[in-house]
């Protein structure tokens, strides 16, 4: 297994800022991922991570609202931009080196006022 | 696109007993791999148990066990002697092993254990 950290744990926010969230994997993987996941809800994912090209961004997000970079197997920060209230959330980054596991950093918990 | 169904919103348990939490799944593909998630008030999202969809096998893990039905697309989870440590939300996820690497969730199960 892997484990996952994540900077910072939660943060309360002015709308307008923006918030840049650090993912660190303890060893290399092949794969990483950014969710969202709203109060009471399922996870969302928002893109996948890609070492060295852009992210891949699933429909609804976008690189301007959420800009992420990768610079090696066992890093990705997650840029939530221009922030409103409706981005509080839990923001979790995962990492995978095969189909059959998927492991999860432990979350970053944003509030916006 | 394949979806996630859970069903039960809410689900209790006695200490000691046994419960069942269901999934279903719709997907085309033949090749895929299905897990439970277990995620508790800390928000860390744990691995309960994994299968993958060629294995006729039933997955089993402890106490933790499921019951993988291809031709009905169902992955239902038994939870066996609970335990007060097994409260926490439920998620099903489903990922292809053909497009991509995407996880798909269920909505999640709340599960209550009564001591």
């Amino acid at each position: 297994s892997a484990v996952i950290s994540q900077k910072p744990s939660r943060d309360i926010c002015q709308r307008g800022t923006s918030l840049t969230i650090q993912c660190q994997v303890d060893s290399q993987v092949t794969m990483m991922f950014w969710y969202r996941q709203q109060p009471g809800q399922s996870l969302t994912l928002i893109a996948t991570a890609n070492q060295g090209s852009e992210a891949t961004y699933e429909s609804g997000f976008v690189i301007d609202k959420f800009p992420i970079s990768r610079p090696n197997l066992t890093f990705s920060t997650l840029t939530v931009s221009n922030m409103s209230p409706e981005d509080s959330s839990i923001y979790l980054c995962s990492g995978s080196w095969s189909y059959n596991e998927q492991f999860f950093g432990p979350g970053t918990r944003l509030t916006v006022l | 696109a394949q979806t996630v169904t859970q069903s039960q919103p809410e689900m209790s348990v006695q200490e000691a007993e046994t419960v069942t939490l269901s999934c279903t799944y719709d997907t085309s593909e033949s090749d895929y791999y299905l897990f439970w998630y277990k995620q508790p008030p800390s928000r860390q999202m744990i691995l309960v148990i994994r299968q993958e969809a060629y294995k006729q096998q039933n997955a089993t893990e402890n106490r933790f066990s499921v019951n993988f039905q291809k031709a009905a697309k169902s992955f239902s989870l038994k939870i066996s002697d609970s335990q007060l440590g097994d409260a926490a939300m439920y998620f099903c996820a489903y990922r292809s092993a053909s497009y991509g690497n995407k996880l798909v969730f269920g909505a999640g199960t709340i599960l209550r254990v009564k001591s």
